[in-house]
């Protein structure tokens, strides 16, 4: 079975410039976070969908950042312009999302992650 | 007091030790706990789930107190490859949504 698949690797754009990245979830898993990474921090969230629906955007610097799942499945996120602190690694991650979480169904499975590098 | 507090690290100890971290957490009501490992310049991984009191995989041993509100992780007779940063995961106002230590780096030395 597939993993969490994200694209692209990385990426490396000047500062104004737009970037947008895709994600596609395992197969079933109603729940999809993007979380953003520097270096020596933990994941921080941006975006939890619930199937199509935006449930945490709270964390989402709006002004610069967007993120839809159209479908309920893949999911894209944007940013433009892109900013020099945004060179970051962005993860995502899905989940079951549904059922009891004491038998996993909030355990998180990443992908490999798209590092971003803005000059 | 910030969601969830890791101890800084990093540690640095030789192959065959014990090492344990801990992590404390501010919302009493939290119910899901998790520890990842993340190797360098790789997504996490989660290492175990902590839905009781504790729980022992192998030389991982992950406990819960509730009313300290802490969870911890014991690593028996470190291994080279047990190498990474530990990170302390715990669920805030819904079973969703997930927040992240900064993590614990550990270092295995021959």
């Amino acid at each position: 079975e597939a993993g969490v698949v994200q694209s692209p690797r990385y990426k490396i754009i000047e500062k104004k410039q737009p970037v947008a990245f895709w994600c596609n979830p395992i197969s079933g898993h109603n729940t999809l976070y993007w979380y953003l990474q520097n270096l020596g921090q933990g994941p921080e969230l941006l975006i939890r969908y619930e199937n199509e629906e935006a449930v945490d955007d709270s964390q989402l610097p709006k002004d610069r950042f967007s993120a839809e799942r159209l479908k309920g499945v893949d999911s894209t996120l944007k940013i433009q312009p892109a900013e020099l602190g945004d060179s970051a690694v962005y993860l995502c991650a899905s989940s079951l999302g549904s059922g009891d979480t004491t038998s996993g169904a909030n355990v998180l499975t990443f992908g490999a992650g798209s590092r971003l590098t803005v000059l | 007091r910030k969601e969830v507090e890791q101890d800084p690290g990093p540690f640095n100890v030789p192959e065959g030790a014990t090492v344990a971290f801990n992590c404390t957490y501010s919302n009493s009501a939290s119910q899901s706990f998790f520890w990842y490992r993340q190797d360098c310049r790789k997504e996490p991984k989660l290492l175990m789930s902590v839905y009781s009191s504790g729980n022992e995989d192998g030389r991982f041993t992950a406990q819960l107190n509730r009313a300290s509100q802490y969870i911890s992780l014991l690593i028996r007779d470190s291994k080279l490859s047990d190498s990474a940063t530990y990170l302390c995961v715990v669920n805030g106002a819904g079973s969703y949504q997930l927040t992240f230590g900064k993590g614990t780096k550990l270092s295995v030395i021959p």
